[in-house]
């Protein structure tokens, strides 16, 4: 399993950029990289997903180097309704297991 | 709304009671999964079903019993368990053999342990 590592915690502003970034040194060729949100008492939200170099969608942006070692997770212009956990999730998705398994996360705080 | 329902949403139950959580999905998933998280904890991967076969059981204690009796519904039977079983339990879906796929997770069940 690609093991992640991400900061524990985070605070900001709202309307700032938050960018979160996580190290998966061991990534291997199959594995993407998917990022999920956690609120309070629900179940994570999947919020992007990419393999390499940068994938936008409507709520974030995903960026990987070209060795594909680290990623980071862009928030533009947060409010306070995206405190929240952020998790960092690598595998290969065909395996089921491995592209489930939850790390500590980032906690983010906005603050007004 | 994530197309994962679980139910009940809040549970509480004695030591000696038995109680089972109920999982569903009809978003044409293969795999499921049952987590259990603790508070200000990470997510604990308890059980994983592929094609309604189990292919993981992370040390789980037998009081924690597992129920796919299809690809949609997933079970977890509960009996004689202890106060720090209280946790929030999430179930999860997944289609396993789509290269990119994510997870879709319900919004949990609360479960006390009195």
């Amino acid at each position: 399993l690609a093991k992640t590592t991400q900061p524990i915690s985070m605070d900001s502003y709202e309307g700032q950029e938050v960018n979160i970034t996580c190290s998966h040194n061991n990534i291997a060729t199959n594995d993407y990289i998917t990022w999920y949100q956690q609120f309070p008492s629900q179940g994570p939200r999947f919020i992007i997903q990419g393999y390499k170099t940068k994938v936008t969608n409507e709520v974030a942006s995903l960026f990987i180097p070209a060795d594909r070692k680290s990623s980071t997770l862009s928030l533009p212009r947060v409010s306070l309704s995206d405190t929240a956990v952020y998790y960092c999730l690598v595998g290969d998705s065909g395996t089921g297991r491995r592209a489930l398994t939850f790390g500590s996360g980032t906690r983010l705080q906005v603050q007004p | 709304e994530t197309g994962v329902t679980q139910t009940p949403r809040h549970l509480v139950m004695g030591m000696t009671n038995k109680k089972s959580l109920k999982c569903e999905q009809h978003l044409g998933h293969n795999a499921m999964y049952w987590y259990k998280q603790s508070a200000k904890k990470p997510l604990e991967l308890m059980f994983v079903y592929n094609f309604k076969e189990q292919t993981e059981n992370n040390s789980v204690p037998s009081r924690f019993s597992p129920e796919c009796p299809n690809s949609s519904h997933l079970f977890l039977h509960l009996h004689t368990l202890q106060p720090e079983d209280s946790a929030l339990y999430l179930c999860a879906s997944s289609q396993p053999d789509k290269k990119n796929t994510e997870a879709f997770f319900g919004q949990g069940t609360r479960l006390t342990v009195v």
